[in-house]
């Protein structure tokens, strides 16, 4: 089946610095996208997403890259925070099949 | 405004009892999915309901089932319970279901199979 896929299981980075998640997905048919961040013993929380219409699209630190022609989608975080350590998934809407989620990043942050 | 509301939060059982997980929506949403997670992987899509419907299923046998009330929250159900029904059980909800759109989690309801 379809499947999204996270191209890492862990990332380290200093405090501060800037933290970029990456995701490839298989669905071309997909055409929504979201990133989710989830904290020890807590649900998903959404973050950020992007139709397919976009290939960049900014929030609050966070910034959310398409590329469909490689089928890629990366999660940059600016100037990482301790706060910001949890798993981050990104997923894939397919209408009432559900979301596709990856198996997530580990993102650690160091002092 | 409160967002998804999941009961209980934790659940003990033994195999081939049953279990049933409550859920309520963010207010104005109509449609609820839900989700099992396995410890170290991403959720995976059980089922959507909308408006009272189901409108979605995922890969899951037929131990699992599902309903949406005239309030909008939801019930899930799994029977006979297996050791590998162990996981967190998380609910979503949104505005709709026709469109792609965001869907809010609750906290999960974590349960543990004996």
């Amino acid at each position: 089946g379809e499947s999204v896929g996270l191209h890492l299981p862990t990332l380290s980075v200093q405090e501060g610095d800037n933290s970029i998640i990456n995701c490839a997905y298989s669905n071309s048919a997909s055409d929504y996208f979201i990133w989710y961040k989830q904290e020890s013993g807590k649900g998903p929380q959404f973050i950020i997403d992007i139709r397919s219409n976009m290939d960049k699209r900014q929030g609050q630190r966070v910034t959310v890259l398409l590329n469909k022609t490689v089928k890629h989608l990366s999660l940059q975080i600016a100037a990482t925070q301790p706060g910001d350590s949890a798993v981050y998934f990104c997923a894939q809407s397919g209408g009432a099949d559900g979301l596709t989620f990856g198996k997530g990043t580990h993102l650690i942050i160091q002092p | 405004d409160a967002g998804v509301t999941q009961s209980p939060t934790h659940l003990i059982k033994t195999r081939g009892q049953q279990v049933t997980l409550r859920c309520s929506p963010i207010s104005g949403h109509k449609s609820v999915s839900w989700y099992q997670q396995v410890l170290g992987q991403g959720p995976q899509f059980i089922f959507q309901y909308y408006e009272k419907e189901e409108r979605g299923r995922g890969n899951f046998p037929d131990r699992f089932s599902a309903r949406q009330f005239p309030n909008y929250s939801s019930e899930l159900n799994v029977n006979a319970l297996l050791l590998g029904d162990s996981a967190l059980y998380l609910c979503a909800s949104s505005l709709v279901s026709y469109l792609p759109e965001t869907q809010y989690f609750g906290p999960g309801t974590r349960l543990l199979v004996l």
